[in-house]
């Protein structure tokens, strides 16, 4: 039972490069959710999907796009990335019956240059 | 917005005494919950401990427990004969709403000194 993965772990992209992050989960949970770290401010939602099929947008979207492909897999793109968004970013799931904890990746070191 | 606020950006503490991490938020859900998260240097958010707001019992998980104080907004990590491995970064989250979504503080830097 691996949990919540995330690949990559780490990755460098030049300014207008575009690239998707990847996380599943084995819990057969229904929610799932991405956020950004930064220094200082905590972890801030990009995006989540309650549940398979949907998604909604979080405190900080722009720039983002995501894909609920299963109910295992949720994946985040950058379409064109900027240096402000380099951050380390976590994805996390929730099984989504009444209980709030989430449980979290590993995390992708993101640095835009 | 709804907020969590942990207003101390770093602490300090003697290996083997007690240290206390503050958190308020802000809600106006009924029923909610609330968590302390430990990030050590791997970066991994790992849960340390939960408490659902309709229960009145402060919640302990072993040397970790929590002074919940529903109508002052209150929720402090008390962390009893601190460790060098409880050395990290903690997080104070509030999850609750319709789409349970988690609204962190920016978190506080916790270092345990031999």
């Amino acid at each position: 039972n691996a949990g919540v993965t995330q690949t990559p772990k780490f990755q460098v992209l030049k300014t207008g490069q575009s690239m998707t992050l990847q996380c599943a989960q084995d819990m057969n949970h229904n929610s799932m959710y991405w956020y950004r770290q930064d220094p200082g401010m905590g972890l801030r939602l990009i995006y989540y999907s309650a549940s398979e099929g949907t998604t909604d947008k979080g405190e900080v979207p722009n720039g983002y796009n995501v894909s609920r492909l299963n109910k295992r897999e949720f994946s985040l793109r950058l379409e064109s990335a900027a240096p402000s968004q380099t951050s380390v970013y976590f994805c996390a799931s929730r099984e989504g019956t009444g209980n709030y904890e989430q449980y979290f990746g590993p995390g992708t070191r993101l640095t835009v240059t | 917005a709804q907020t969590v606020t942990q207003s101390q950006p770093e602490m300090s503490v003697q290996e083997a005494e007690t240290v206390t991490l503050s958190c308020t938020y802000d809600t106006s859900e009924n029923n909610y919950y609330l968590f302390w998260y430990k990030q050590p240097p791997s970066r991994q958010m790992i849960l340390v401990i939960r408490q659902e707001a309709y229960k009145q019992q402060n919640a302990t998980e072993n040397r970790f427990s929590v002074n919940f104080q529903k109508a002052a907004k209150s929720f402090s990590l008390k962390i009893s004969d601190s460790q060098l491995g409880d050395t990290a970064m903690y997080f104070c989250a509030r999850g609750g709403g319709a789409n349970s979504k988690l609204t962190f503080g920016k978190g506080i830097t916790l270092s345990v000194r031999p």
